[in-house]
């Protein structure tokens, strides 16, 4: 099945930076890769996807990009803000057409004032 | 505004007690979901359901069962609570063909706490 890697150590950003944050996996390319944030006691909240014949997505202060060859995504904020200090979480369908998805375990964002 | 509701945000059981954690969505949306997380080990899913009263099992369907007898609703039953199923428990739905398009939405979770 499907591995994800996200890097286990939290990530700390000084406000007004970009903060990049990397999602690997492993095995067959998925048709679609998504990126959720997470807050504190909450459950995540679905931010944007980008299908496997898409280099860049951007939507507002946020883009990602898909690099199938490397099988990686990267997961940008430009001129971050304490208030996007969360944990962000990749996610991608268990096989190549599947509704079903799973999630990496997440990188905690800290974006120092 | 679209919404996933579960029914208690936190709940202590005793062991060997029979839990019910109801999760209701409002999207009509085919797919309904069960993941537990746990620090350090990430969402796991449970179960799945992708119309009434069909399920499938997911990664770890150990020691629950659930139910759905309408689209909008999706139970998660712990047959007899242990202390190792401590855990928030989350609830999402998405549409059939295009959790592509939207995502996942998830409900606001429920902390489980077996003594």
């Amino acid at each position: 099945s499907q591995k994800i890697e996200q890097n286990s150590e939290a990530l700390n950003i000084q406000e007004g930076k970009t903060a990049t944050l990397t999602c690997n996996y492993t095995n067959y390319s998925p048709a679609y890769l998504q990126w959720y944030r997470q807050d504190p006691g909450r459950g995540p909240v679905f931010l944007l996807l980008i299908r496997e014949n898409e280099k860049e997505k951007r939507k507002e202060r946020l883009k990602v990009t898909f690099d199938t060859t490397l099988k990686q995504s990267l997961f940008h904020i430009t001129a971050s803000q304490p208030a996007d200090s969360a944990t962000y979480l990749c996610a991608l369908p268990y096989t190549n057409r599947d509704d079903k998805i799973i999630f990496g375990k997440g990188t905690r964002l800290h974006i120092l004032p | 505004d679209v919404k996933v509701t579960q029914s208690s945000r936190y709940l202590v059981k005793r062991t060997g007690e029979k839990v019910f954690l109801e999760c209701v969505q409002d999207m009509d949306h085919e797919n309904m979901f069960w993941y537990r997380q746990d620090p350090g080990l990430g969402l796991r899913l449970i179960y799945f359901s992708y119309d009434v009263k069909m399920k499938e099992k997911g990664d770890i369907p150990e020691g629950y069962s659930v139910s759905r007898e309408k689209k909008e609703r999706f139970s998660l039953i712990l047959e007899s609570a242990s202390t190792n199923q401590t855990s928030m428990y989350l609830c999402a739905s998405s549409r059939l063909s295009s959790p592509t398009n939207y995502g996942y939405t998830f409900g606001s979770g429920t902390r489980l706490t077996v003594v």
